[in-house]
Order: C-alpha cells, then structure tokens, then sequence
C-alpha cells in the first residue's frame, strides 16, 4: 500500500511553546489529508481536513488559531500545535487520501506522541 | 456522529476464525468500506477494501451483503498477535460538501493463548 510518512514520533515541550508535526505522502499526491487526535483507549478523532492550496476545514470545537494547518504541496501538509498546554498532550495522526483507479483509500502516518510538561 | 457501529470488544482464541460486523445503515451508492487494524501508539494499517459481495486478500476477508448496509471482516485463524483493535470506516460528505472520515468506537479484539 501507499505510505504516508509521520513525524516526529513523538516529542516533549515545554508549557508555552509551538510543536510542528509533518505528513508526507511518500509514493502518491494527496490532495486531501486528515488530522486525527487519539487519547488512551480511545478512538480516533476527526479535527480537521486539509486540502492542498486552500484553507483547512475544522471540525466542530477544535480551535483554527490553536492548531494551525498548512498544505502548501500536494505531499505534504503540517500541523502546528501553537502556545500547547498539557492539555494538547495526546496522540496525533495524519491521513492521505490516495485515488488509484476511480477507489479511494485512507493511509495513516504512524502517529506523534505530544507531552506537553 | 460516525457512521458505523461495531461492537466494543471480542475475545477469541489462537487458530479459530474471528468476524466482526459492523452496521453502516447510511452509506451512500458511492461509498466503499474499509477495514483498518491499529496497535498501541501506531496508526492505523489498511487491512481491506470492498464495495459489494466478497473481497479476499492475504489477509482476510470481507463480506459485503447486497443492500451494502453492514459489513463483516473475517480473519481466518488468529494468532495473538492480531491483538489489535479493528475500525470500520466510511466516508461521509458534510452539509458544506467536504468529504471526511469519521471514525467509530472501533472493535478491540483480544486473541487468548
């Protein structure tokens, strides 16, 4: 399958300070990706759809000025967690939506783990 | 509101078979099913796609009846690493348009020795 590439990891900032996590579609062009946030023994949670060369859409709650999204090619979109507070201390996943004959498919990045101290 | 529901949890044991059904009553003509498999702390793995009747791959199986309004992953003979949870997916398109993926509470498998 197609392979989304996620990173970092996983890291740990201080309270106060901005975290940038990238997504990188590796062997397609996404036009469209996803951002997920998952707590522990939880589901995945749809915060916003990122569309190459035009403004994110955010789902219900979660915060445009806090998460910032940026797509600006078609293999590469980021999400900034700005001025983060333990409270923004989860894991967050990124998915590349890949056409291949007519059918679409979700690939997921492998996931940052963010601890915010 | 997801789209799919599954059950929460199942158990089952080494070499036996393992099908989960999920409903997705909504799904639109154009909707295709997906199956995905996530461990702690990674993303979720694409196990399989269908539209309608049966898809096989080395993996597993997925069964598709005819009026398309549930599906069944089925994982022939588990081994305890496919201790995993599973989540069905679905697209859906939002009043403005935007087409997402809104995932559903997912199915956490336990395979026992």
């Amino acid at each position: 399958g197609a392979v989304v590439s996620q990173h970092p990891s996983w890291v740990i900032c201080k309270s106060g300070t901005s975290v940038k996590i990238e997504c990188r579609s590796l062997d397609f062009q996404a036009t469209t990706m996803f951002w997920y946030r998952q707590f522990p023994k939880q589901s995945l949670m749809l915060m916003a759809t990122s569309n190459e060369g035009s403004k994110a859409t955010y789902e219900q709650g979660v915060e445009k000025d806090k998460f910032l999204i940026n797509h600006a090619s078609l293999t590469l979109s980021t999400l900034t967690v700005t001025s983060a507070h333990p409270e923004d201390s989860s894991f967050y996943i990124c998915s590349a939506r890949d056409w291949t004959a007519n059918n679409e498919k979700l690939f997921f990045g492998s996931g940052t783990q963010l601890s915010v101290l | 509101l997801a789209k799919t529901t599954q059950p929460i949890s199942m158990d089952s044991y080494e070499g036996q078979e393992v099908n989960i059904t999920c409903s997705h009553n909504n799904i639109a003509t154009n909707d295709y099913i997906t199956w995905y498999q996530q461990f702690p702390s990674q993303g979720p793995r694409f196990i399989i796609q269908g539209y309608k009747t049966k898809v096989t791959n080395e993996v597993a199986s997925l069964f598709i009846p005819a009026d398309r309004k549930s599906s069944t992953l089925s994982l022939p003979r588990v081994s305890l690493s496919d201790t995993a949870v599973y989540y069905c997916l679905v697209g859906d398109k939002d009043p403005s348009g935007t087409y997402k993926y809104i995932f559903g509470t997912g199915t956490r498998l336990k395979v026992l020795a």
